[in-house]
């Protein structure tokens, strides 16, 4: 069964410090990982997309992992700010671009 | 600028009745879709559309209908045969169903 799997489920850490969030996926044939932003109560924002050939894609501050050997990813963030209090949501696409949404990793930062 | 606008942000239903969440884009996008997403879980593909006048079931149609007479416009029905409709619902639209997705705001949906 084709499943995306986060951790943590959540996250706090100080304002200023680096954080990793992990994305373990079985989907298979494999396209492309996606990693999206989601401030609480709106629609969520593109960070990255990933194809099978890119080991490391930045975007600012994020940047997103992929091994698609051990069908991991992971995004890190540096120098974390207050606004970067989200939920990081991880999304698998197959080769008939169906997607599967992980369940996400709600980061919280504090001053 | 171009986007995507769901409305209302904020909708009541009654039991037994049927609510229609609006989504409308001006990206001159082709795919639009309709996502459900509860606490703890993933989003769940509702309907989509590929074309203007053609849309497909998802994981989770049962209780919802749709309809794609514009291009720029996908509306959802959510119906009194949806048994627990309480959620945030997310629209959203993409050139085609292999590029990125731009999302609406989302509506959350409460029964009463």
């Amino acid at each position: 069964k084709n499943q995306v799997e986060q951790s943590p489920q959540s996250l706090i850490i100080l304002e200023g410090k680096n954080c990793t969030l992990q994305c373990n996926y079985t989907v298979s044939p494999f396209s492309n990982l996606r990693w999206y932003k989601q401030d609480t109560g709106r629609g969520p924002v593109s960070l990255t997309i990933m194809t099978f050939s890119e080991n490391t894609k930045s975007n600012g501050r994020y940047t997103a992992t992929l091994d698609a050997d051990t069908k991991q990813s992971s995004l890190h963030i540096t120098a974390s700010q207050l606004s970067d209090s989200a939920s990081y949501i991880c999304v698998v696409s197959d080769s008939n671009y169906q997607l599967i949404w992980g369940a996400g990793t709600k980061l919280i930062i504090k001053p | 600028d171009g986007g995507i606008t769901q409305s209302p942000k904020y909708l009541f239903r009654k039991e037994g009745q049927n609510v229609t969440l609006s989504c409308e884009q001006n990206l001159n996008h082709d795919a639009m879709y309709w996502y459900r997403q509860d606490p703890g879980q993933g989003l769940r593909l509702i309907y989509y559309s590929q074309i203007v006048n053609d849309f497909q079931k998802g994981d989770i149609a049962e209780g919802y209908s749709v309809s794609r007479e514009k291009k720029e416009s996908f509306p959802l029905t959510v119906t009194s045969a949806q048994k627990n409709p309480t959620a945030f619902y997310l629209c959203a639209s993409s050139r085609a169903k292999n590029y990125g997705y731009t999302f609406g705001s989302g509506t959350r949906l409460t029964v009463v």
